[in-house]
């Protein structure tokens, strides 16, 4: 089993739609980060939270660390949204705290 | 710069051959990674760098591979005698720090072995 998963794989929604993919993890983390990588291969960091909540503009990430869970939400999809969506968390402690253990990715689809 | 550097983007090699890709962090970022992504698959991390400790080079996949830095820059990752699964995508990124700091990715070199 990964220690990262991620679902869905592969999302398809209609222009307005909400959006939210999910990511579970199976280690202590001291963070986790959400990526979007667009078809042209560039990866941009979106997220890196240790807790709670964070908002930019319509992207929201939020996390509990109980439960080993994040979640990122897209509020009024675009069609420039479509990209992968990637989860990535840092260990809490070890000899390699500061390396990135990536999920598969959500392949994101936004269909005008 | 302005943000994270790779060269050459792309490659192209025969198997057998070496490579070196370099990477140009973003200036005053202490830490430095490499991560591949073959294929159709998802990111695998290499190594990184943290100031003036050693490496964790726990994710190299073989002896063939190997990184160096000069202090807090410039970085380069050498592969010796190519194969071709060594083919992939193989990104840099620098942050700040290792604890607590969002990474920054460089656009990637392609490589390709034949």
């Amino acid at each position: 089993k990964n220690e990262v998963e991620q679902s869905p794989q592969n999302l398809t929604a209609q222009e307005g739609e909400f959006i939210t993919i999910n990511c579970s993890y199976s280690v202590g983390i001291s963070a986790l980060h959400w990526l979007q990588q667009h078809p042209g291969g560039g990866i941009v960091s979106l997220f890196m939270l240790s807790s709670g909540k964070k908002k930019h503009g319509r992207l929201i990430a939020t996390i509990n660390i109980q439960e080993k869970h994040s979640s990122l939400h897209i509020t009024a999809s675009h069609p420039r949204d479509s990209a992968v969506y990637i989860c990535a968390v840092q260990r809490a402690g070890g000899t390699s705290y500061g390396k990135l253990t990536f999920g598969q990715g959500t392949i994101l689809t936004v269909h005008p | 710069g302005a943000g994270v550097s790779q060269s050459p983007s792309n490659k192209v090699t025969e198997k057998g051959k070496d490579v070196e890709l370099r990477c140009d962090p973003i200036s005053g970022h202490t830490a430095l990674y490499w991560y591949r992504q073959r294929l159709g698959q998802g990111l695998e991390f290499l190594i990184y760098f943290q100031g003036n400790s050693a490496p964790d080079k726990s994710g190299l996949p073989s002896d063939r591979f190997s990184a160096e830095r000069t202090g807090e820059s410039v970085s380069t990752l050498t592969i010796q005698r190519t194969q071709q699964e060594d083919s992939a995508v193989y990104l840099c990124a620098s942050s700040l720090r290792v604890r607590g700091a969002e990474q920054f990715f460089g656009p990637g070199t392609r490589l390709t072995v034949l």
